[in-house]
């Protein structure tokens, strides 16, 4: 089974300080990890995924296969960060790669 | 180009009545695929659409639910004899092809009095 931990529900960081949202999983396989961020009033969409390797919006994420984590992270936090972000795992390959199991999300707030 | 859209937005229901809510994926897009957000809970995976190919029904709850997709184009996801925990966000999303990346419609709101 996979299964998708971030252990903080809310995070609330000032304007221009270092942000990291936590994101643990679980899976026997080789997993693809992804984040989602979903702004007020706005539908989820992706933010970045893995194997990308890419920053989006400052943000960056790298997989640690050894300590099973994918750690979002942000030097300097802005106002309009302020979102919900779910981490979420899908298999990297073959049957059923296309079921994406999400964690239950962090309530990131960016304080001026 | 217009993304994924859900119909209705926000549903309100009695307990023991059927519900349908429905999704309008991207154009061209082959995949389609349901979640539920419940409160303080992560997405939740409830069904999988793939061209012809049989559903993936594996994250439908119970048997009260259901979902079709019509054409390959339009779903609609049923609820039958609702309950009161049925009360979620529906999220739909689509991708082109498999496993490419899901762009999801803005969900709608079911809550079951």
């Amino acid at each position: 089974a996979q299964r998708v931990t971030q252990p903080e529900k809310l995070l609330s960081v000032f304007k221009g300080a270092p942000v990291e949202l936590k994101c643990n999983y679980s899976y026997s396989g080789s997993p693809e990890l992804f984040w989602y961020v979903q702004y007020s009033r706005q539908r989820l969409q992706l933010l970045l995924r893995h194997i990308s390797r890419e920053s989006i919006k400052g943000f960056t994420a790298d997989l640690n296969k050894g300590e099973t984590s994918f750690h979002l992270k942000k030097p300097f936090a802005q106002e309009e960060d302020s979102a919900m972000y779910y981490c979420a795992l899908k298999r990297e390959s073959g049957g059923s790669n296309y079921k994406l199991t999400f964690g239950k999300g962090t309530l990131l707030t960016v304080n001026p | 180009g217009a993304g994924v859209s859900q119909s209705p937005s926000n549903k309100v229901t009695e307990k023991g009545k059927d519900v349908e809510l429905r999704c309008d994926p991207i154009s061209g897009h082959t995949a389609l695929y349901w979640y539920r957000q419940s409160l303080g809970q992560g997405l939740e995976f409830l069904i999988y659409f793939q061209g012809n190919s049989a559903p993936d029904k594996s994250g439908l709850p119970s048997d009260r639910f259901s979902a079709e997709r019509t054409g390959g184009s339009v779903s609609t996801l049923t609820i039958q004899r609702t309950q009161q925990e049925d009360s979620a966000v529906y999220l739909c999303a689509s991708s082109f092809g498999w496993p490419n990346e899901q762009f999801f419609g803005p969900g709608t709101r079911l809550t079951v009095l």
